[in-house]
């Protein structure tokens, strides 16, 4: 158990549709970073928060939207749906950020029909 | 932005063999370098990390090196056991002062009986 809550574990829904992720990162862990994983594209940074600010932006897409709350949990927010975006969505926590191991929650598994 | 090469994309070795999984990067601000064990299903798990300021780090049966001025790292797994079997990941920081990080393609290791 690496202490980093995603939730739901599963996500099924159609294209064009919204659905929003959660992620409650490990005691004391300011740092939030969301990734994708898929077969073609692999593991890709998407956003990180530090402290209920964004820090950094990777390859997220337009239609993709995230934020850190005062507690320090955070939604992913998908919208507009494409089949392309079934993908497996993973959490990450670091206790500030640069140079810090990061650790990875069980994911959300999302698929578009 | 940051490039990460791995090779090799499968490696099958005898139990009790060693192997070694090697990384190159294009970014030179890069500074921290971790390894990801991810199993069929499952979260990437952290195995193993160095910074730039080290050459070279050892955990039990698992070492990494880090050649900064050739561009390249490895992981080194001795003695390896059915249980090693999995899908390694490297991974880079984004140098500059971000903080994602980008990952290699992976390594499928298979640990044969």
């Amino acid at each position: 158990d690496s202490g980093v809550t995603q939730t739901p574990k599963h996500l099924i829904t159609a294209t064009g549709q919204r659905v929003t992720l959660r992620c409650s990162p490990r005691s004391g862990d300011l740092s939030v970073y969301w990734y994708q994983q898929s077969l073609d594209q692999g593991l890709q940074f998407l956003i990180q928060y530090y402290n209920g600010e964004e820090r950094a932006k990777g390859n997220i897409l337009e239609r993709f939207s995230a934020q850190q709350f005062p507690d320090l949990h955070s939604e992913l927010n998908l919208s507009s749906l494409e089949l392309g975006d079934s993908a497996l969505y993973f959490c990450a926590s670091s206790a500030q950020g640069v140079l810090e191991p990061q650790h990875f929650g069980d994911g959300t598994r999302l698929s578009i029909l | 932005g940051e490039n990460v090469e791995q090779h090799p994309s499968t490696l099958s070795v005898q139990e009790g063999d060693s192997a070694v999984i090697k990384c190159t990067y294009s970014d030179s601000a890069s500074n921290y370098f971790p390894w990801y064990k991810q199993e069929l299903g499952k979260r990437p798990q952290l195995i193993i990390d160095i910074r730039s300021n080290v050459g070279e780090k050892k955990d039990q049966r698992i070492a990494v090196t880090l050649n900064k001025t050739a561009k390249h790292f490895s992981l080194h797994i001795t003695e390896t056991q059915p249980e090693d079997s999995a899908v390694y990941f490297c991974a880079v920081d984004s140098g500059g002062g971000a903080d994602g990080l980008t990952f290699g393609k992976g390594t499928h290791l298979i640990i044969q009986p």
